[in-house]
């Protein structure tokens, strides 16, 4: 059982907007700043959101990311079909001192 | 561009041994924070260790320590995971991760996976 809580999978048509949650505690999220990744299927993960908020260059600003004491939320706006995925927030924890992942929301476009 | 290439994986028996390693590219290897991450058959991706940019500082996660070990040669720029007493439950791809400066443990850069079987 992961220390960061999503929901196993989401759902959305084409154009809508779907957010993703990742809960922590005070240790974690609640401490320290919230990355997120997309693995499609088959390849490696690749970071979509650092520091809670930012986006790498060439990541589309329909993905955003907020964090609100110890959760933390993707949204993504515009959904297209290229991004059904697998998407994981992940954090910094200072019990465990290491990185701990969320299991993990497979995102599903219909 | 960076590149990250892993080798090193294969299938092994239960209490035995094996090293990974992670040749880098198209970067300041000797600068950058360096992390392996793996992922079981149809499961998450877990955090497995990290190794500071210059090598002398290292955390785990708790179910490899002791068994596991990160290292680093920055002359050959090369990631390095020594993996010792290997259990069935650490079979899964590995992942060569590279740490994003300056951002708190954000990885922004992953090589292509190795597989690690282990099984008797």
């Amino acid at each position: 059982q992961s220390v960061l809580t999503q929901p196993p999978s989401v759902s959305g048509t084409p154009g809508q907007r779907v957010s993703i949650s990742c809960s922590g505690s005070r240790s974690n999220i609640g401490s320290n700043t919230v990355n997120w990744y997309q693995q499609l299927p088959g390849t490696a993960p690749k970071l979509l959101i650092y520091r809670n908020n930012q986006r790498p260059s060439g990541v589309p600003d329909r993905f955003s990311g907020s964090k609100s004491d110890t959760s933390a939320s993707l949204a993504i706006s515009g959904l297209q079909s290229e991004d059904e995925a697998d998407y994981y927030c992940a954090a910094w924890d200072d019990s465990l001192s290491g990185v701990t992942f969320g299991g993990g929301t497979r995102l599903t476009v219909l | 561009q960076v590149q990250l290439v892993e080798s090193g994986g294969g299938v092994v028996q239960p209490g035995r041994s094996l090293r990974l390693s992670c040749a880098a590219s198209g970067f300041t290897f000797r600068s950058d924070d360096m992390h392996w991450v793996r992922q079981a058959p149809g499961k998450g991706l877990e955090w497995v260790a990290f190794i500071w940019s210059g090598g002398n500082y290292e955390y785990y996660e708790d179910s490899v320590k002791g068994r596991f070990t990160i290292s680093r040669d920055n002359s050959k720029k090369k990631l390095y995971l020594e993996m010792n007493s290997l259990r069935v439950e650490d079979t899964a791809v590995y992942y060569c991760v590279r740490g994003m400066s300056g951002t708190g443990w954000a990885f922004d850069s992953w090589g292509q996976g190795t597989q690690v079987t282990v099984s008797s």
